[in-house]
């Protein structure tokens, strides 16, 4: 039973290129969220996303990302004309829709290195 | 707004024995959900233990317990007999009523270091 599967484990990107990161929920999970962790802190949510719909994209910054979850395939989180600040590792988390007190299931994150 | 503060950035303790992380929140809901979570060093984020904010009851998963003060948003995790592989970032979460936001709010994290 596969987990969140998070792919590229590692992105390194120059300044000013794209970058898109995927994430595959886990079997049965409609729902998927992506988080943003800084080195040294927490994990600050971005947005939360079911297929074809954007629920909660109140932590996205309003600028340069974007996040898609089509009816087929995986959640896509894209970054266009990166800066250095953008590096940071992003984790990915599924749930089926009511999650009460389930827990969340994450990825294993995809560090991205901006140069 | 919620907000999640752990006022450890870093312990450690000597294996086999006990250490509490500590973590506050700040809400105005009465139902919620709160939880622990362990990144090692491969960064994965695994559940430790959950805790319904209607039960009065403490959450325990084997050597894990938590402490649970509802009045004082207080939401403490015991670590016992501490094991090496428990070396970890943890981080305390909130997660709001069902049928409101279902995002987690996490705390900046404690740095645990269990030594031989």
């Amino acid at each position: 039973n596969a987990g969140v599967m998070q792919n590229p484990r590692h992105l390194v990107r120059r300044r000013g290129q794209e970058a898109r990161l995927r994430c595959s929920p886990m079997k049965g999970h409609s729902h998927v969220y992506w988080y943003r962790q800084l080195p040294e802190e927490g994990l600050k949510f971005m947005v939360y996303l079911q297929k074809e719909n954007i629920i909660d994209e109140s932590g996205m910054p309003k600028e340069r990302f974007s996040a898609e979850f089509p009816k087929e395939g995986p959640s896509i989180l894209r970054i266009q004309q990166v800066v250095r600040g953008d590096s940071a590792a992003y984790f990915c988390a599924s749930s089926p829709p009511r999650t009460g007190n389930s827990p969340l299931h994450f990825g294993n994150g995809t560090r991205l290195t901006v140069t | 707004a919620q907000t999640v503060t752990q006022s450890q950035p870093e312990m450690s303790v000597q294996e086999a024995e006990t250490v509490t992380l500590s973590c506050t929140y700040d809400t105005s809901e009465n139902n919620y959900y709160l939880f622990w979570y362990k990144q090692p060093p491969s960064r994965q984020m695994i559940l430790v233990i959950r805790q319904e904010a209607y039960k009065q009851q403490n959450a325990t998963e084997n050597r894990f317990s938590v402490n649970f003060q509802k009045a004082a948003k207080s939401f403490s995790l015991k670590i016992s007999d501490s094991q090496l592989g428990d070396t970890a970032m943890y981080f305390c979460a909130f997660k709001g009523p069902q049928g409101g936001s279902e995002k987690l709010v996490f705390g900046k994290g404690t740095k645990l270091t269990v030594n031989p």
